[in-house]
């Protein structure tokens, strides 16, 4: 079956302005998950979201990060006034349930470009 | 807090050779630790998905093992292969459901 989508699979916006990543996780699976993958930092948990519990948000870096997830669908993640620090790569996975016994699927990423 | 080491950060060998990459954690109270290849500009493939109550897991060339109370994770490659060159990456969930990388090893694999 498919994967994990991501789009846009490259985005380049300027200082300042907000952007949207989208996600389309694998059909079925409950939870979804957001990371970040940046040269300094290596790969870092954004948020997750488990069927329609509150998602935990303890990882996003500041209150300009959000994201929304439409029961067991599609997840959106906003990145309001954006910096040059934000340029990464953001990474979508999905897994069956919200268990540690789960594997996770990743999605191929969104490489955002902050000028 | 959880934090994840991955050693040696860079590996080349020549064709054929078997080879050991290394993975220890800080915090022994995982679910399960996971092995992932990123190949350039792409995404995370799962390699191997180890439980907290197993001991190893092996599919075709690779076998990984997980010693949870010392905190060690190794992944053996038999006979690598040029196909083989990519970062592999390791991570351990725990309660918290959140994986939490180490900064990976880049594999080259000569001709």
């Amino acid at each position: 079956g498919a994967g994990v989508s991501q789009s846009p699979s490259n985005k380049v916006t300027e200082k300042g302005k907000d952007v949207e990543l989208r996600c389309d996780p694998i059909s079925g699976h409950t939870a979804l998950y957001w990371y970040r993958q940046s040269l300094g930092q290596g790969l870092e948990f954004l948020i997750y979201f488990q069927g329609n519990s509150a998602p935990d948000k303890s990882g996003l870096p500041s209150d300009r990060f959000s994201a929304e997830r439409t029961g067991e669908s599609v997840s959106t993640l906003t990145i309001q006034r954006t910096q040059q620090e934000d340029s990464a790569v953001y990474l979508c996975a999905s897994s069956l349930n919200l268990a540690g016994t789960d594997t996770q699927y990743f999605g191929p990423g969104t490489r955002l470009t902050v000028l | 807090k959880q934090e994840v080491t991955q050693i040696p950060a860079a590996l080349s060998v020549p064709e054929g050779e078997n080879l050991v990459l290394n993975c220890s954690f800080t915090d022994s109270a995982i679910y399960n630790l996971q092995w992932f290849r990123q190949d350039p500009g792409k995404g995370l493939t799962s390699l191997l998905l180890i439980q907290s109550s197993q001991r190893e897991q092996t599919s075709g060339r690779l076998n990984a093992s997980l010693d949870k109370s010392s905190g060690r994770s190794t992944l053996y490659i038999a006979a690598s292969q040029p196909g083989d060159s990519a970062t592999y990456l390791c991570a351990v969930i725990g309660s918290n459901y959140k994986l939490t990388f180490g900064k990976g090893t880049l594999l080259t694999v000569n001709p």
